[in-house]
């Protein structure tokens, strides 16, 4: 059974750093594309970040955290990563973590999904 | 900026057939945006229904189903049930990388 467990949330200050985590299980992680979704209280779902399979080398952002966040993998650990700098009031989401479905970020779908990790920026 | 739209709200009586649809404020939707969908009720992640515009996700039942309907991509609920009772969100993949989900839209089965 694919398991993602998400971890690090939290309550962070405007202009804060926060980094989160996601640990992978029932699964081949090095050989799986996965990304981060994310829901603001209330509010719809929105497409954050993703990356490729085989440590990582493509990685991809929305604009809305294109320059403040970034996505990384660590193949030996089975967990991903997505670090997030100069958070604002905007940010607070729910995160869930994300496996594509087949190898590639593109032309794909979000197969599996964790139950998420809750940020909150304010001061 | 791409927005991609769904109707806020629909509503459905129990055994009835409700369509909703995914568009594009600029252009069309077609098979080459692979459009997914997804069902979430309140507190829990979302659920994977359809993928590749018409497939099923394992598990699901077949009263879901999806297509491509005019300059859109829909999801057909056939059959209503009470626990379809839930926001329902499209994604379109964009390329490079990039995916866009809809605004979603809140179905009430009453």
């Amino acid at each position: 059974e694919v398991q993602l467990l998400e971890s690090g949330g939290g309550l962070v200050q405007p202009g804060e750093s926060l980094r989160l985590s996601c640990a992978a299980s029932g699964l081949t992680f090095r050989a799986c594309p996965l990304s981060w979704v994310r829901q603001a209280p209330g509010k719809g779902l929105e497409w954050v970040s993703g990356i490729s399979a085989m440590g990582g080398e493509h990685t991809y952002y929305a604009d809305s955290v294109k320059g403040r966040f970034t996505i990384s993998r660590d193949d030996s650990k089975n967990t991903l990563y997505l670090q997030m700098n100069s958070l604002r009031a905007e940010d607070t989401a729910i995160y869930y973590c994300t496996k594509y479905a087949g190898q590639y970020t593109g032309n794909s779908y979000f197969e599996y999904w964790g139950q998420g990790s809750l940020v909150t920026v304010s001061s | 900026q791409t927005v991609v739209t769904q109707e806020p709200s629909f509503s459905v009586s129990p055994g009835g057939t409700v369509t909703l649809t995914c568009g594009l404020t600029s252009g069309s939707v077609s098979t080459s945006f692979y459009p997914s969908w997804y069902q979430q009720t309140p507190g829990q992640p979302p659920r994977t229904l359809i993928y590749s515009t018409n497939t099923r996700s394992s598990g699901v039942p077949d009263r879901f189903s999806g297509s491509i309907l005019g300059n859109k991509a829909a999801l057909t609920i056939t059959g209503a049930q009470a626990d379809d009772e839930s926001d329902y969100y499209c994604v379109l993949f964009m390329g490079s990388g990039v995916y866009v989900f809809g605004t979603g839209t809140k179905v009430t089965v009453l």
